[in-house]
């Protein structure tokens, strides 16, 4: 099984533009999370998705958007990059069962290197 | 913050030595989990400690936790040069079922 995959693996945008990063995951599993990773604040929330058809803002939200396509794809847009958007984006996914909440270990994709000039 | 925080930040030892690092926290957890992340790489799910257990070991690894102290510890028992990595630790809260993280410990293990 692949897991959870993430495109793209490297990009880099002008301030101002648009883009979409993908994830897909493969496990069936409920919950779908996009995080942010930059140096010395370790990871931090943007958006998650507790079941297909919901979505909920995390820690750092603004300017970003999130679309739970189905219940395998869950895509993070920014709509007008700014340079404070450069950082490492993770995909990650969990079951997501109520009564498996003790139980609840995320798996991560490999990440995309977003650069905003 | 609710976010764990690991102690120390950076940790560098010898090829067969042991790793410890530590983690703390300040409110109420349901579970502590400690993950790895290879250079580049996605993080990996290491081990879970519920809230209710006071240690956990799965193979080279072992972990503790104090809730009375809001603290968790991981040991890494005969380092190899495979766990060069940076390590996290993550909380999930009563009334919340998501992951807050850490800000990573890196550890290096000379050969």
């Amino acid at each position: 099984n692949a897991g959870v995959t993430q495109t793209p693996k490297f990009q880099v945008l002008k301030t101002g533009q648009s883009m979409t990063l993908q994830c897909a995951q493969d496990m069936n599993h409920n919950s779908m999370y996009w995080y942010r990773q930059d140096p010395g604040m370790g990871l931090r929330l943007i958006y998650y998705s507790a079941s297909e058809g919901t979505t909920d803002k995390g820690e750092v939200p603004n300017g970003y958007n999130v679309s739970r396509l189905n219940k395998r794809e869950f895509s993070l847009r920014l709509e007008s990059a700014a340079p404070s958007q450069t950082s490492v984006y993770f995909c990650a996914s969990s079951v997501g069962l109520r009564r498996q909440v003790t139980n609840e270990k995320l798996f991560f994709g490999s990440g995309t290197q977003l650069s905003v000039l | 913050s609710q976010q764990g925080e690991e102690d120390p930040q950076a940790l560098s030892i010898q090829e067969g030595e042991n790793a410890t690092m530590n983690c703390s926290y300040k409110t109420s957890i349901n579970n502590l989990q400690w993950y790895r992340q290879n250079s580049g790489r996605g993080l990996v799910h290491l081990i879970l400690i519920r809230s209710n257990e006071r240690e956990k070991h799965s193979g080279r690894l072992r972990v503790t936790l104090d809730t009375s102290k809001k603290s968790s510890s991981l040991l890494i028992t005969a380092s190899r040069a495979a766990d060069t990595a940076s390590y996290f630790c993550a909380t999930v809260f009563y009334g919340n079922n998501r992951l807050a993280f850490g800000k990573g410990n890196q550890v290096v293990v000379i050969p």
